[in-house]
């Protein structure tokens, strides 16, 4: 089962601030929200993570709701290089294998010139 | 950090044959985990080291496939007579430890005609 959703794809002008939502409404309280993007023909690439917080960092910001069952992924002036397919993953702490970085499809991102 | 390695980046081979490839993770990098990603979706995890030690399997690893990690530095991932439905990108990551965010490769993009 999908532990997170989000929408198929997304627009945003070139410039422009881009925001990626997420649901994620059976989150526990030891699982934290990480964001990975993937431009076309790469590997996925790290973009950002938390627990409760919000978080900025040198690529995006992170905003998690108050009772953690949805967040955002800010990229704060988006470029054409931004063009990707954005995952939003539920993971718990120690997680790995199957309980470390599951993938749904993800959120493709187009950033329009 | 000279990043995860992985190769070949592409490999057409025939029904029937067998083919292997390589992972070379980040040197400190405790963590190996294997995934396979098909046209559209998330990649899906696949298998993961600690180590030398392979600590668990999806069930999507048939008896076909088999990954080492004989000195817990690279690994390979070899698929004994391949199929069509194993054309797939074969992504190879690596973390330091439980916590911490993973690093992908590029992939090897297999093609099985």
């Amino acid at each position: 089962d999908a532990k997170t959703t989000q929408p198929t794809s997304m627009d945003c002008a070139e410039g422009r601030a881009a925001n990626l939502p997420c649901n994620h409404s059976t989150i526990s309280g030891n699982e934290y929200v990480y964001w990975y993007r993937q431009i076309h023909s790469q590997g996925p690439q790290y973009i950002i993570h938390g627990l409760k917080n919000n978080e900025t960092n040198e690529m995006a910001s992170l905003i998690i709701t108050e009772d953690r069952k949805s967040s955002t992924l800010i990229l704060p002036h988006a470029t054409l290089r931004d063009t990707a397919v954005y995952y939003c993953i539920v993971r718990a702490a120690g997680g790995g294998g199957a309980d470390g970085l599951t993938f749904g499809k993800g959120t493709h991102l187009i950033i329009q010139p | 950090d000279t990043g995860v390695s992985q190769d070949p980046r592409h490999k057409i081979t025939k029904r029937g044959q067998n083919v292997t490839f390589r992972c070379d993770p980040i040197s400190e990098h405790n963590r190996l985990y294997w995934y396979r990603q098909t046209l559209g979706q998330g990649p899906e995890f696949l298998t993961y080291f600690q180590n030398e030690a392979q600590l668990e399997k999806s069930r999507l690893l048939s008896d076909r496939f088999s990954a080492e990690r004989p000195k817990g530095s690279f690994s390979t991932l070899e698929i004994q007579r391949t199929e069509q439905g194993d054309s797939a990108m074969y992504l190879c990551a690596s973390s330091l430890g439980a916590n911490d965010r993973y690093t992908f490769g590029s992939g090897t993009r297999l093609t099985v005609v």
